[in-house]
């Protein structure tokens, strides 16, 4: 089955420690991104890739890091410079290309602090 | 920024209403979609509208792309328990990109 896998499902984060976010598509998809999502609000953008190799910040991409070595994989690094970390993180992928093409989501990581 | 406002923010409703729920925008949109999140998943593509007027359906659920090309409408007919969760919007922004509205939960009393 194609589809977008996020793991792991629940991560926990220690006072300065940086952790990795995994997302792997299978769709053959060009395009790429992470968004935050807080209670009660909605998907906001930390960064997207458009193609490998190259990657671009969203709104909010103080305290994350990313890199797309590969158009099947886009890791998002939460870094220590992020104070406030808690929050469901969601990947997404689209064909990219026409301007509109709709993004697909994975099952998300929420993501805590001990 | 781009604001995308929905409304309702909440619904809680009887099984077998109908729902309707609605998304503006302050600029003109060329692309509407209409996701459903379940709780702890992440959001599932229901609608995706291009042309302004168009009229889509998938199953019960009807969504407008509006002629102002500011807003757009979903409605849900004959709700069940299962279409319980947060409605969300989305326009594009540039290239790829999408504005998401805040969303609207949905409660379905049975």
């Amino acid at each position: 089955d194609g589809g977008i896998t996020q793991s792991p499902k629940y991560l926990f984060r220690k006072e300065g420690q940086n952790v990795t976010l995994s997302c792997e598509q299978n769709l053959n998809h060009d395009a790429m991104y992470w968004y935050r999502q807080d209670p009660g609000q909605g998907l906001r953008l930390i960064y997207y890739s458009q193609i490998v190799n190259d990657f671009q910040k969203g709104d909010i991409a103080e305290g994350y890091s990313v890199s797309r070595e590969k158009k099947e994989s886009f890791p998002l690094t939460v870094t220590s410079a992020q104070k406030n970390p808690t929050a469901f993180y969601l990947c997404a992928s689209s064909l990219g290309g026409r301007i509109g093409q709709p993004q697909h989501f994975g099952d998300g990581t929420r993501l805590s602090i001990l | 920024g781009q604001q995308l406002n929905q409304s309702p923010q909440s619904m809680f409703i009887q099984e077998g209403e109908d729902v309707s729920m609605n998304c503006t925008s302050s600029s003109i949109f060329n692309t509407w979609l209409w996701y459903k999140q379940d709780p702890g998943e992440g959001p599932v593509l229901l609608i995706a509208l291009y042309k302004a007027g168009e009229l889509t359906s998938n199953g019960r659920l009807t969504a407008q792309f509006g002629i102002t090309r500011k807003d757009s409408f979903l409605n849900i007919s004959a709700s069940i328990p299962s279409d319980v969760g947060i409605y969300f919007c989305a326009g594009p922004w540039t290239g790829n990109q999408f504005y998401f509205g805040t969303g609207t939960s949905l409660t379905v009393i049975p």
